[in-house]
């Protein structure tokens, strides 16, 4: 286990449709990190656990988004009823102490 | 609220050609600054974490420099293979790190 695995890659999927992306971090790290990237912005993030306490949302999870991270290890980020506004990279990322991060390739949206 | 801005927001540069990268930030209580490499289609690769106002951090060609309000990341001789997005980041005591849109580094044979 040498890095932050996301699945799928890449998803296209029709608007309206509901998508679910996964996160494995890295073994030992207890915290996990999703974040939101758009073309020419850096990332926003979107939500925050430690092992399975889900400790912070930002304003940008509306209700159409959750996330899960149960027994502390992978996690998962749903979006119901996808619009093209969704279309983004999602990238997860992991930390042993808080400080500093280590993030996975990413899960590539595109809703058309 | 923490906020972060990078200049300029795109640079090219000859092979070879020194040059430095602006990260000027406000944040409440800083935990660290970060640097990261973006390649297109990926996610963020880790570079340098600074902690406090005159902290330095060399990696090959690059080095990172800190003051209370900016930081800067400079280029040595670059080479094509640098080419890459750069994102600047903060953390506050909250955790989550806040970026800026990044530096879009483009570097010519």
């Amino acid at each position: 286990d040498t890095g932050v695995s996301q699945d799928p890659r890449h998803k296209i999927t029709k608007r309206g449709q509901n998508v679910t992306f996964r996160c494995d971090p890295i073994s030992e790290h207890n915290r996990l990190y999703w974040y939101r990237q758009t073309l020419g912005q850096g990332p926003e993030f979107l939500t925050y656990f430690q092992n399975e306490a889900q400790l912070e949302k930002s304003r940008l999870l509306s209700d159409r988004f959750s996330a899960e991270r149960p027994k502390g290890s992978f996690s998962t980020l749903e979006i119901q009823r996808t619009e093209q506004g969704d279309s983004a990279m999602y990238l997860c990322a992991s930390s042993a102490t808080g400080v500093g991060y280590t993030f996975g390739s990413g899960t590539r949206l595109t809703v058309v | 609220e923490d906020q972060v801005t990078q200049s300029p927001e795109a640079l090219r540069l000859q092979e070879g050609e020194s040059s430095s990268l602006n990260c000027s930030y406000t944040v409440s209580g800083l935990r660290g600054l970060f640097w990261y490499r973006q390649d297109p289609g990926k996610g963020p690769e880790f570079l340098f974490t600074l902690y406090s106002a005159g902290e330095e951090k060399e990696k090959e060609r690059l080095k990172a420099t800190l003051t209370k309000k900016e930081s800067f990341l400079h280029i040595t001789a670059p080479k094509p293979e640098d080419s890459a997005t750069y994102l600047c980041a903060v953390q506050a005591a909250n955790s989550k790190l806040t970026f800026g849109k990044g530096i879009t580094l483009s570097v010519r044979p």
